[in-house]
């Protein structure tokens, strides 16, 4: 069974300062992450995601996150936000279930407000 | 290129009527998902296409009902909601991403359709 568990339903941040949203997941077998954004009234887009390697993963918009085994995190980091960057970020696990298809698990997501 | 697209974006329906919502992707992805998303909430899956085959019905009220006529299209018949059906409702596909030992599946979306049932 997979969980994810993001630690902040908010995250209040003046604009140009930095900002790390936190995700901790749980997982039985192989584990992939990945970061969504989600503005009003819009669908999800994929900011990055890490299935192996190098366990920092770059994206788009600036955002960056580590992945961290022992202590099963994923948290999104970006050194200076701007007020586009107010939005929901969900983070989601996915498992190699050996399936044609993929089943993600979401967090509940984290609300990002970025103030002027 | 990672578009999927949705029509209608808006749509309000009364409880008596029938109304189809209708998604597409050209990027030839094995898979394609419905999901429901309420507000201030994750989105909830409810169906899953693979290879244009149901492969996964969350227990979902027989009022929704998918279909999935070619590799690129996805539809998602409604009929008889009811007002605590209003949500968005979003589509994704997904394709395979190998890590060398195993892999998944990476889910691109849409950007919904905002139903509204009176």
């Amino acid at each position: 069974a997979q969980s994810v568990t993001q630690l902040d339903s908010q995250v209040p941040v003046f604009e140009e300062a930095p900002v790390e949203l936190r995700c901790n997941y749980s997982s039985s077998v192989s584990v992939y992450l990945f970061w969504y954004v989600q503005y009003p009234n819009q669908g999800l887009q994929l900011l990055l995601k890490y299935l192996s390697g190098s366990t920092l993963v770059k994206g788009i918009n600036g955002f960056e996150a580590e992945f961290n085994k022992s202590q099963t995190s994923f948290h999104l980091r970006k050194p200076s936000v701007h007020i586009s960057d107010t939005a929901e970020y969900f983070c989601a696990v996915s498992g190699d279930g050996g399936t044609s298809y993929g089943k993600l698990t979401f967090g509940q997501g984290t609300i990002l407000t970025v103030h002027p | 290129d990672t578009e999927v697209t949705q029509t209608p974006k808006h749509l309000v329906m009364g409880m008596t009527n029938k109304k189809s919502l209708k998604c597409e992707q050209h990027m030839g992805h094995r898979a394609m998902y419905w999901y429901k998303q309420k507000a201030k909430k994750p989105p909830e899956l409810m169906f899953v296409y693979s290879y244009e085959k149901l492969s996964i019905n969350e227990s979902v009220p027989s009022r929704f009902s998918p279909e999935c006529p070619n590799s690129s299209l996805l539809n998602l018949h409604l009929h008889a909601l009811q007002p605590e059906d209003s949500a968005l409702y979003l589509c994704a596909s997904s394709k395979r991403d190998f890590d060398g030992t195993g892999g998944t599946d990476t889910q691109y979306f849409g950007p919904g359709t905002r139903l509204t049932v009176l």
